[in-house]
């Protein structure tokens, strides 16, 4: 079966310190999608990545297409950016994106 | 900025009555899809739609469910005989460009529905 594992599930952070997230998936992908989900529940894209290194401000996010792996970075990091995140990948074998179960990270003044 | 708006925020219903969910994707955009996500698990997706079909399914999209762009600006998901298991947040999102190619998607803030 296809899986998209994220670890850690759970991540507690003091502000200003690098944060890393990872995402690992079983097969082959064609496209990896970064998401913001807000406490409040809505979703917001951060990064569309298939190959390389993409950086938006203080996100950065790299994909290891031979070692199925991705990872976002988020450096200085802010209690705004307290929120759940979200990766899910487009296998090679279909259209639709399919998502892990999310990293909750919880930024401390 | 454009955005993907939802109504009804949140809905409660009873078991076994119609329920349809309303998303106005933004202006230009073509794709139109509907995730849910259960209380404490992941995203899932339900179905994609182009040019007026559906153009992908998931198993989770039975025949309770439709969906249809009635007006050419509502994108709705109806279920027709809510179960308890439906309680959900669905998620309308919405491109400009198939997600085959590189397209972002852009979700709406959702809609919260309660089956009692």
């Amino acid at each position: 079966k296809n899986e998209v594992e994220q670890s850690p599930q759970n991540l507690t952070a003091q502000e200003g310190e690098f944060i890393t997230i990872n995402c690992s998936y079983s097969v082959g992908i064609s496209a990896l999608h970064w998401l913001q989900q807000h406490p409040g529940g809505g979703i917001v894209s951060l990064f569309m990545l298939s190959s390389g290194k993409k950086k938006h401000g203080r996100l950065i996010a790299t994909i290891n297409i031979q070692e199925k792996h991705s990872s976002l970075h988020i450096t200085a990091s802010h209690p705004r950016d307290s929120a759940v995140y979200i990766c899910a990948v487009r296998w090679n074998t279909g259209n639709q994106f399919y998502f892990g179960t999310g990293t909750s990270l919880t930024v401390i003044p | 900025e454009p955005e993907v708006t939802q109504t009804p925020s949140h809905q409660v219903t009873q078991m076994g009555q119609e329920v349809i969910l309303r998303c106005v994707p933004i202006s230009n955009h073509l794709y139109f899809y509907w995730y849910r996500q259960i209380l404490g698990q992941k995203v899932e997706f339900l179905v994609s739609f182009y040019n007026n079909e559906i153009s992908e399914k998931s198993e989770i999209f039975d025949d309770q469910f439709s969906v249809e762009r009635p007006d050419g600006s509502n994108f709705t998901l109806k279920i027709r005989s809510t179960k308890l298991e439906d309680s959900a947040m669905y998620f309308c999102a919405s491109t400009s460009r198939e997600l085959a190619g590189d397209g972002e998607l852009f979700f709406g803030e959702g809609s919260r529905l309660t089956v009692l």
